[in-house]
């Protein structure tokens, strides 16, 4: 059974950093494409970063050059390390798997809550 | 990168059929297959119950079909159900490794 299951999230203040995981079963991380996505309290889904197959990244304007998106193979997890947090980043991260063609996801995680606020 | 245009709210009476619309532009809705659409019950995550425009992954209702004219993109939930209430979120590649979402849809079922 594929299980996402995302920690980390918290109480952070502006400038700050933090790192999410999401520790996959029922499949290998290494073999699929993974997102973040993200939600902020009472509004829509925003895309956050993506990691190809073969570790090539790529991220949403709002967050390139703060946040990395990474894996560990050997834990079968994902990250997202993410670094000059923002009031506006506040939100819930969910962490995705890609379906067939990889701009679609078909496992997401129960998310986890990050709050930027001093 | 703005979001893709959904209508805000729509409903319908059980058994009815509502359809959702989602607008981009041909950069992104018109430009690429990749359309997606998702059930979001309140506290839950995102259901993904459409994909590259009409395909349902297994175990989602054929009540739930998906299309695409142009720039616009269109869920319909046919035969509604109570368990239909949720917000709903189309979704399109954007070109340059990117990804667009709607500002969703709250679907009432009356």
């Amino acid at each position: 059974e594929v299980q996402l299951v995302e920690s980390g999230g918290g109480l952070v203040q502006p400038g700050g950093s933090l790192r999410l995981s999401c520790a996959a079963s029922g499949f290998t991380v290494s073999s699929i494409y993974m997102s973040w996505v993200r939600q902020a309290p009472g509004k829509g889904l925003e895309w956050v970063s993506l990691i190809h197959r073969g570790g090539n990244t790529d991220y949403a304007d709002s967050v390139k050059g703060r946040f990395t998106i990474s894996r560990d193979n050997s834990k079968n997890t994902l990250y997202l390390q993410m670094n000059s947090l923002r009031a506006e980043d506040t939100a819930m991260y969910y962490c995705a798997r890609s379906c067939g063609g990889y701009w679609c996801f078909d496992y997401w995680g129960q998310g986890t809550l990050v709050t930027v606020s001093s | 990168q703005s979001a893709l245009t959904q209508p805000p709210s729509a409903s319908g009476s059980p058994g009815q059929s509502v359809t959702i619309s989602c607008t981009g532009t041909s950069s992104d809705v018109g430009g690429y297959n990749y359309v997606s659409w998702y059930q979001q019950h309140p506290g839950k995550a995102p259901k993904l119950m459409i994909y590259d425009v009409s395909k349902r992954p297994s175990g989602v209702p054929d009540r739930f079909s998906g299309s695409k004219s142009g720039n616009t993109a269109s869920l319909t939930v046919s035969g509604l159900q109570a368990e239909d209430e949720a917000d709903y979120y189309c979704s399109s590649y954007e070109g340059s490794n990117s990804l667009l979402f709607g500002g969703g849809t709250k679907l009432t079922v009356l």
